[in-house]
């Protein structure tokens, strides 16, 4: 079945770094979501993207859908101690419904 | 607008019982869908369900089974628990399933802890 590839897998950062994460699928998405979890709680959506090409940001976060509709980053601008945490990608396949989640990128920033 | 919500919040079960879950997902959603994730793990998709149908499944045995009711809101039932089954389930709602906006949005989940 689909599946994305996200990395890396973690990262140790120092405070005021920026932050750069990817997401890589083989087959063509249509849409492209961003989450943040912190521990015990649910994921909360950061970002979505619908076309290509497409540049979000909220805040620090910047995310852009891939040109070739297989993939999507996101970066963090100067880090701070709340944005440690998982980030995951998802997406829904070209003519699917379903949602395809990665397995997550952990986020920790050293003091 | 509420958020999705989930109860109860924590559960604690023994080997063999069986569990019920329930989740409400944002007013005027369709859509629910429901995932496991153990420590590690990334999100396990269990099933989702739209307009009171399984939508789609994922790789789980039969003991975990699901449904939806007529105002959207829907339970997740585990039978004849595990160890294994020891996990964070989180649900999930947007819109509609398969429409052009995917935003999914997630409750804050239910911590099942088998004993």
């Amino acid at each position: 079945g689909q599946q994305l590839n996200q990395s890396p897998q973690s990262m140790f950062i120092q405070e005021g770094e920026d932050v750069s994460m990817n997401c890589t699928s083989s087959s063509i998405f249509n849409t492209w979501l961003w989450y943040k979890q912190d521990p015990g709680e649910g994921p909360v959506l950061l970002i979505a993207l619908y076309k290509a090409g497409e540049l979000t940001s909220n805040g620090r976060l910047t995310a852009q859908f891939g040109i070739t509709r297989k993939d999507s980053f996101l970066n963090i601008s100067a880090s701070i101690p709340s944005d440690v945490g998982i980030y995951f990608c998802a997406g829904t396949p070209n003519r699917d419904d379903k949602i395809i989640f990665g397995k997550g990128t952990r986020l920790h920033i050293l003091p | 607008k509420a958020g999705v919500t989930q109860t109860p919040r924590y559960l604690i079960k023994t080997r063999g019982q069986q569990v019920t879950l329930s989740c409400s997902p944002i007013s005027g959603h369709r859509s629910v869908s429901w995932y496991q994730q153990t420590p590690g793990q990334g999100l396990q998709f269990l099933f989702e369900y739209f307009s009171e149908t399984q939508r789609n499944k994922g790789n789980f045995p039969g003991r975990f089974s699901g449904r939806q009711f007529s105002n959207s809101r829907s339970e997740m039932n585990v039978s004849t628990l595990e160890l294994g089954d020891s996990a964070l389930y989180l649900c999930a709602s947007r819109l509609i399933a398969g429409g052009i906006y995917n935003e999914q949005f997630f409750g804050p989940g239910t911590r099942l802890t088998v004993l």
